[in-house]
């Protein structure tokens, strides 16, 4: 069955370090999102991208994330200058036509600790 | 803005017992998800559902929608030490994305 692969499992990072988290989508999807879990929390929504652009955006999903698919096979959240409670675990997803009608698929995640 | 809330938060249960987790939502959706989440995993699809009355079960887990209530239930029949983990309801916003509950987490023990 199809996967959405994440890299790296887990990440150590300074404070005020640059962080990339790397998803690697189903391929023939077409909607990406990164979504994110603080220890113990509920999912949270952080950004949704379709057709090469930003589809909406989360209040959390401020001017030090940004997301990009640069290859058309990757696609990257990057977090400009981490803080410590950006510690939290990161999923990505992709789904063929949307979750109405075809359905999420979650990748198995990237444990940041920012330290 | 969409909003979901589960209860119980959390849901300590002794094996061969039934239990039901609730989860209800603020306005009118498309479709529900149902996730299992073990401790430092990813989501794991349990079910989704469609339309109002639907029914789906799988092993001990059922899950029915009732949208004019906007209410989901995830029944549990004779739990066993298995299906310790925390379940996650998700409705589809009108812009596509997920919404969440707060999760339940569910400790069978013998």
């Amino acid at each position: 069955e199809p996967e959405v692969t994440q890299t790296p499992s887990h990440q150590v990072t300074q404070m005020g370090q640059e962080v990339i988290l790397r998803c690697v989508p189903i391929s023939n999807h077409l909607y990406f999102y990164w979504y994110r879990q603080i220890l113990g929390q509920k999912v949270e929504f952080l950004v949704s991208f379709y057709n090469n652009e930003i589809s909406e955006k989360s209040e959390i999903f401020d001017d030090q994330f940004s997301v990009e698919r640069p290859d058309g096979s990757n696609f990257t959240l990057k977090i400009r200058s981490t803080k410590l409670e950006d510690s939290a675990m990161y999923f990505c997803a992709s789904s063929l036509q949307g979750p109405v009608n075809s359905g999420y698929t979650f990748g198995s995640g990237t444990r940041l600790t920012v330290v | 803005e969409l909003k979901v809330e589960q209860n119980p938060l959390f849901l300590s249960m002794q094996e061969g017992k039934n239990y039901t987790i609730y989860c209800n939502y603020s306005t009118t959706s498309d479709r529900l998800y149902w996730y299992r989440q073990d401790p430092g995993k990813s989501l794991e699809s349990l079910f989704v559902l469609l339309s109002n009355g639907a029914v789906k079960q799988e092993g001990r887990l059922m899950a029915s929608l009732d949208t004019k209530a906007r209410l989901s239930t995830l029944h549990i029949t004779a739990a066993v030490h298995d299906l310790s983990a925390t379940y996650f309801c998700a409705v589809v916003a009108p812009s596509d994305k997920l919404i969440f509950g707060t999760g339940t987490r569910l400790q069978v023990f013998p």
